[in-house]
């Protein structure tokens, strides 16, 4: 079936730069999209999310891109710190849907 | 902000005996709530999702009546593994969505790790 993927599994990042997790998403009719981090032994915690009429959104140190030419999504971390170190989840939900659908998730790691 | 809570956090449970997970939304109603399984390393997967007032609607794969959901009110869905085998064991999580919120996104609970000995 359709499916949301991650290009990285694993990404080490020096303290102070700035981090890029990808994720390739499949199904043309997502519409909504979403990025999570989990930290270990915990539930999703949300990050930012973007619906499909944008290409861009910004939170605090945190910033969404959407390409549905190519079906891409990405998340920058500015200034990533050691607390940011975790497991990054897109997720996507088709329209139409409730349901939400995860990538397969990329292990950010911050190097002090 | 909309907040999940979900007991226990942790079990561990004999096989054979049945275990039943709580998912409560504190400060808002949730007419749907979302069950997940989370294996060591890997994604969630949607297992079921919950409807308030009715059946349960089940991901394909996922036993219903091994994995039985009940959602009796607008704040609590339950989830109960029956007659649970070692490779039950995983990280269960529930989320649900707060459709009075400005945000969309789901919100999740803390998750429960499930041992089966």
């Amino acid at each position: 079936g359709e499916s949301v993927g991650l290009h990285l599994p694993t990404l080490s990042v020096q303290e102070g730069d700035n981090s890029i997790i990808n994720c390739a998403y499949s199904n043309s009719a997502s519409d909504y999209f979403i990025w999570y981090k989990q930290e270990s032994g915990k539930g999703p915690q949300f990050i930012i999310d973007i619906r499909s009429n944008m290409d861009k959104r910004q939170g605090q140190r945190v910033t969404v891109l959407l390409n549905k030419t190519v079906k891409h999504l990405s998340l920058q971390i500015a200034a990533t710190q050691p607390g940011d170190s975790a497991v990054y989840f897109c997720a996507e939900n088709p329209r139409g849907y409730q349901k939400v659908t995860f990538g397969t998730g990329t292990k950010l790691q911050v190097i002090p | 902000g909309a907040v999940v809570s979900q007991h226990p956090s942790r079990v561990i449970c004999k096989s054979g005996t049945s275990v039943k997970i709580e998912c409560r939304s504190l400060d808002f109603q949730a007419t749907t709530m979302f069950w997940y399984r989370q294996f060591p390393k890997q994604s969630l997967m949607l297992m079921a999702t919950s409807n308030e007032g009715s059946k349960a609607t089940y991901e394909q794969g996922v036993e219903k009546d091994k994995f039985l959901i009940n959602h009796a009110s607008l704040t609590l869905s339950t989830l109960t593994v029956t007659s649970a085998h070692p490779e039950d064991s995983s990280f269960y999580i529930c989320s649900a969505r707060d459709q009075q919120s400005r945000i969309y996104g789901y919100t999740f609970g803390s998750g429960t790790r499930l041992t089966v000995v």
